[in-house]
C-alpha cells in the first residue's frame, strides 16, 4: 500500500510570492491533516480535512489556506510568503474507525523563504 | 492551553538502555502518542497509551501515568539506527488534532 506522497519535496520562493502544496493521502483515508514543522516550535498544527470539510484549524494566520477533494488529495496554500513561513510542511492522513486514531506522515514539502 | 515538555537532546551508548520523558497539560486526554523521526523523514508512530501502565513493543515501551500528566518512552539494547527525534503527542479529547511536544534529539554513540 503507497504511502503519504507530498508534493514537491523542495521549493524556493521569495517574500511575497504564494505557494500551493498537494497531498495524496494513504487510499482510502479520508482525514487529511497538515502541520509545520520548524527547529524552534517542533511540529504545529494547521488544519484537518475529512470528507472535503474542514474539521479543525490551528493558530495561524488566515494566509495559511487548505482544501480537500472528491479524492480526499488535499492542498494547502499559502499567500504573501514571509521569511518565518520558511519550513518542512507535513501531511498526514487518518484511517476511520481505528481506535488508536494515529497519523501516517509524509515525508514533507520543505519550504525555503528568501 | 496545551503544554507538553520533552528534553531537547539525550545521548546515550549503544547497547544501553534510554527513558525519554514527557509531561503534558490539557485541558482534557484522549491518548498519548510517540512517534519516531530520523532526520530527513516522515514521523513514524511508535506507540500509543490511553490507560495508565506500560505497554510493551519489542525494545520500545513506553509508560503514561494521567494522573501525573507524565509519559516516558524506553529505549532498550539502543543501536545506532535509533539516532533519531521521538516525539510525544497528546489528543486532548475526541478527534481533536494531535498536539507535539518540540521533540528529542536522542544521539547513540558507540
Amino acid at each position: 500500500k503507497a504511502g503519504v506522497t507530498q508534493t514537491p519535496r523542495y521549493l524556493i520562493k521569495t517574500r511575497g510570492q504564494q505557494v500551493t502544496l498537494s497531498c495524496s493521502p494513504i487510499s482510502g483515508h479520508r482525514s487529511v491533516s497538515w502541520y509545520q514543522q520548524t527547529p524552534g516550535q517542533g511540529l504545529q498544527f494547521l488544519f484537518e480535512y475529512f470528507s472535503e470539510t474542514q474539521r479543525n484549524k490551528g493558530n495561524f494566520p488566515g494566509r495559511f489556506s487548505g482544501r480537500q477533494f472528491s479524492n480526499s488529495r488535499s492542498e494547502m496554500n499559502v499567500s504573501t510568503l514571509e521569511l518565518g513561513d520558511s519550513a518542512l510542511y507535513l501531511c498526514a492522513s487518518k484511517p476511520s474507525g481505528r481506535v488508536t486514531g494515529e497519523l501516517f506522515f509524509g515525508e514533507g514539502s520543505r519550504l525555503t523563504v528568501l | 492551553g496545551q503544554n507538553i515538555d520533552q528534553p531537547t537532546e539525550m545521548t546515550a551508548t549503544e547497547g544501553a538502555i534510554v527513558q525519554i520523558n514527557c509531561t503534558y497539560q490539557t485541558s482534557g486526554f484522549n491518548g498519548l502518542f510517540w512517534y519516531q523521526q530520523h532526520a530527513g523523514e516522515a514521523p513514524t508512530f511508535l506507540s500509543y497509551n490511553v490507560l495508565d501502565g506500560l505497554e510493551e513493543k519489542g525494545r520500545f515501551s513506553s509508560f503514561l501515568s494521567r494522573s501525573k500528566g507524565y509519559s516516558y518512552l524506553l529505549l532498550k539494547e539502543l543501536q545506532m539506527k535509533d539516532s533519531a527525534s521521538y516525539l510525544c503527542a497528546v489528543r486532548d479529547r475526541g478527534n481533536t488534532p494531535l498536539v507535539f511536544g518540540k521533540g528529542t534529539r536522542l544521539s547513540v554513540i558507540a
